[in-house]
């Protein structure tokens, strides 16, 4: 069974700065297959990125996704203040523990 | 453009089963590039896939919970369902139906908003 691990587990940044969100997973995989979510409280996960870097649809610029092997990031190229929520990436069935983004 | 929405009691007692349903509108459910899956989520925790459904009837569970689950597609309905059964405390979570689009970048989009189902007696 595959693990994903996230980190950190909460990054606090303030509005107009860089986030770098990290998932690391405990055997190498596909690309294909690693997808990240943002979660807002009180609503659904919304799909961001999916096959590790291609943006879903209507998802702004500013999200880019990265990453092969064991190795995957999600950057935020400046955050606005819609973007604080926790962010989760998931591979197959598997989920990772999330990364909450907080204003700093 | 496909929506989806969890129906079903919001409290169940311990050890009885919980049972959602999921209404498809915009599209099919017997379209053939999509599977349909529930995602639970315990209140202030992460995510856990329950299973996905094909419009066929095929399923696939996570296998800590294979044991309880089961789920139904209706294709006349546009509407498939969970059971889980013998639910405890633990299982007290919001429950989400979700479209799973497969290979070859596979992805749960769109989801449900979403219903809170809490095990209590």
């Amino acid at each position: 069974e595959i693990v994903l691990t996230q980190s950190p587990d909460t990054l606090s940044l303030s509005p107009g700065e860089r986030a770098t969100l990290s998932c690391r997973a405990s055997q190498s995989v596909s690309s294909s297959y690693l997808v990240w979510y943002q979660q807002k409280p009180g609503q659904a996960p919304r799909l961001l990125i999916y096959g590790a870097s291609s943006r879903a649809t209507g998802i702004p610029e500013r999200f880019s996704g990265s990453g092969s092997g064991t190795d995957f990031t999600l950057i935020i190229s400046r955050l606005e203040p819609e973007d604080f929520a926790v962010y989760y990436c998931q591979l197959a069935w598997t989920f990772g523990q999330g990364t909450k983004v907080e204003v700093k | 453009q496909l929506q989806l929405q969890e129906s079903g009691p919001g409290l169940v007692k311990p050890s009885e089963t919980l049972s959602l349903t999921c209404t498809v509108s915009g599209g099919s459910i017997s379209s053939r590039s999509y599977h349909w899956a529930w995602i639970r989520q315990p209140p202030g925790k992460g995510l856990e896939w329950i299973g996905n459904i094909y419009y066929s009837g095929s399923t696939y569970y996570n296998p800590s919970l294979k044991s309880r689950v089961s789920m139904s597609v209706d294709t006349s309905k546009n509407q498939f369902s969970l059971r889980l059964s013998s639910v405890t405390a633990a299982d007290t979570a919001v429950y989400f139906c979700a479209t799973a689009e497969m290979a070859p970048r596979p992805r749960f989009d769109p989801w449900g908003q979403g219903t809170l189902v809490t095990v209590s007696s």
